[in-house]
């Protein structure tokens, strides 16, 4: 099976913009979960997608949004790009999202603002 | 919520040594515990993981621990090799998505294997 896809690998974005990033999950896995990577703050959680649903959410802004398509694939968006934004926006994914699902890791998307 | 915390945050053996790296969490009701090595512009691997109704689960070269009574698990890596260099992050379930999860990591460990 191919594992989990998500592009674009690369994005430099200015302060202010908006960006959207986009995830494929391994085939037949339905939950979809996004996590920031930043050097001082380590792996955090941002939310999780289950046939179309946000189920579960981290602490981060309203400017962090997501979406699940029919397909399980799912996008992220973040408006009103801030530096501090800068980090590896990494997506998972899991057959069903229970809480003992082993989550499987797409190569991330490594976004830059400016 | 849960928070989990990861020691130490870089060690440095020789090849062939052993590595252990441990972690311990705060939410009783974790019941996930997956370790994943990261390599340099990577992405997370799994490498082993654990489940709470176990207590050690071994996989070649690589062993997780569990004691669930002082909410800390290991990781145990034998016989080290240079190709083992990489960054080990530990993590566990947080429970207050109810059924539904996501996972609460450490800070990682850097690991370095000196030929």
């Amino acid at each position: 099976k191919a594992g989990v896809t998500q592009t674009p690998r690369y994005l430099i974005k200015t302060r202010g913009q908006q960006v959207t990033l986009s995830c494929s999950p391994i085939s037949g896995h339905r939950s979809v979960s996004w996590y920031q990577q930043t050097p001082g703050q380590g792996l955090q959680f941002l939310f999780e997608y289950f046939s179309e649903t946000q189920r579960n959410k981290g602490n981060f802004p309203g400017r962090f949004s997501g979406r699940q398509f029919s397909n399980s694939r799912s996008e992220m968006n973040v408006s009103t790009l801030e530096l501090g934004d800068s980090a590896l926006y990494l997506c998972a994914s899991s057959l069903v999202g229970h809480r003992d699902d082993t989550q499987y890791f797409g190569p991330g998307t490594r976004l830059t603002v400016l | 919520g849960e928070n989990v915390e990861q020691h130490p945050s870089t060690l440095s053996v020789q090849e062939g040594d052993s590595a252990v790296i441990k972690c311990t969490y705060s939410d009783s009701a974790s019941n996930y515990f997956p370790w994943y090595k990261q390599e340099l512009g990577k992405r997370p691997q799994l490498i082993i993981d654990i489940r709470s109704n176990v207590g050690e689960k071994k996989d070649q070269r690589i062993a997780v621990t569990l004691n669930k009574t002082a909410k800390h698990f290991s990781l145990h890596i034998t016989e080290t090799q240079p190709e083992d260099s990489a960054v080990y992050f530990c993590a566990a379930s947080n429970s207050e998505g109810g059924s539904q999860g996501n996972l609460i990591f450490g800070k990682g460990t850097k690991l370095s294997v000196k030929p």
